[in-house]
């Protein structure tokens, strides 16, 4: 099973907002909607931002918001923060039994 | 509160075996799945076990497929990975993980421990 495909680096000032990429295909991101975001600070474990495409659990600012078309999920953080700043890794289910993470964004806020 | 602590780690020779425990506490450990999820240093992350909360199914990457064994006590609330013919690509930090619902999303982690696989 291949990664997601993320880009490897974003960026944004205060205030603005950014969209993270996630592709995959239809047997991983296309096919079901267990689509998961995590945020990794440096010596951190991730932490769960995003699942199920669109859900934020609960402690997690309105800031962040999932989607998805098609083979592509993305992760949009509106109103960056200086703590915003890390790694995010995209996830999806690809079927029996198994689970494919992205490559992963690095995140700096200007 | 959730807590999970993950133990066991350390450096290993190639084909030897190591065993890492992950002590869960503060929910009811018999009511959800759990992973086990790595990291290799200053790379992305890789999802590598799951076990059924009751332990009924074990489901692994192709990576580790025949050579890593998942198990838990439910009744000690437990979570363990049996790692054995260690290579050096194994080399990674560890990380036990909460599925949340089922949903394979993962709502609490380890602090995770670092496997080094040298000669």
């Amino acid at each position: 099973q291949s990664a997601l495909t993320q880009p490897p680096s974003a960026s944004g000032s205060p205030g603005q907002s950014v969209t993270f990429s996630c592709t995959g295909t239809s047997s991983d991101v296309g096919g079901y909607n267990s689509v998961s975001w995590y945020q990794q600070h440096p010596g951190k474990a991730p932490k769960l931002m995003i699942y199920d495409v669109t859900k934020r659990p609960s402690g997690v600012p309105d800031r962040f918001s999932g989607s998805k078309s098609g083979n592509t999920a993305s992760l949009t953080v509106s109103g960056l923060q200086a703590e915003d700043e890390g790694d995010y890794y995209c996830s999806s289910y690809a079927g029996s039994n198994n689970l494919v993470f992205g490559g992963g964004t690095k995140l700096t806020v200007l | 509160q959730v807590q999970l602590v993950e133990s066991g780690g350390g450096v290993v020779q190639p084909g030897r075996s190591l065993r890492l425990s992950c002590a869960a506490s503060g929910f009811s450990f018999n009511s959800y799945g759990m992973h086990w999820v790595r990291q290799a240093p200053g790379k992305g992350l890789e999802w590598v076990a799951v076990i059924y909360y009751d332990g009924s199914n074990k489901y692994y990457a192709d990576s580790v497929k025949g050579r890593f064994t998942v198990s838990r006590d439910n009744s000690k609330s437990t979570l363990d990975l049996q790692m054995n013919s260690l290579r050096v690509e194994d080399t990674a930090i560890y990380y036990c993980a909460r599925d949340q619902s089922g949903a394979w999303a993962f709502d609490y982690w380890g602090q995770g421990t670092l496997i080094t696989v040298s000669s």
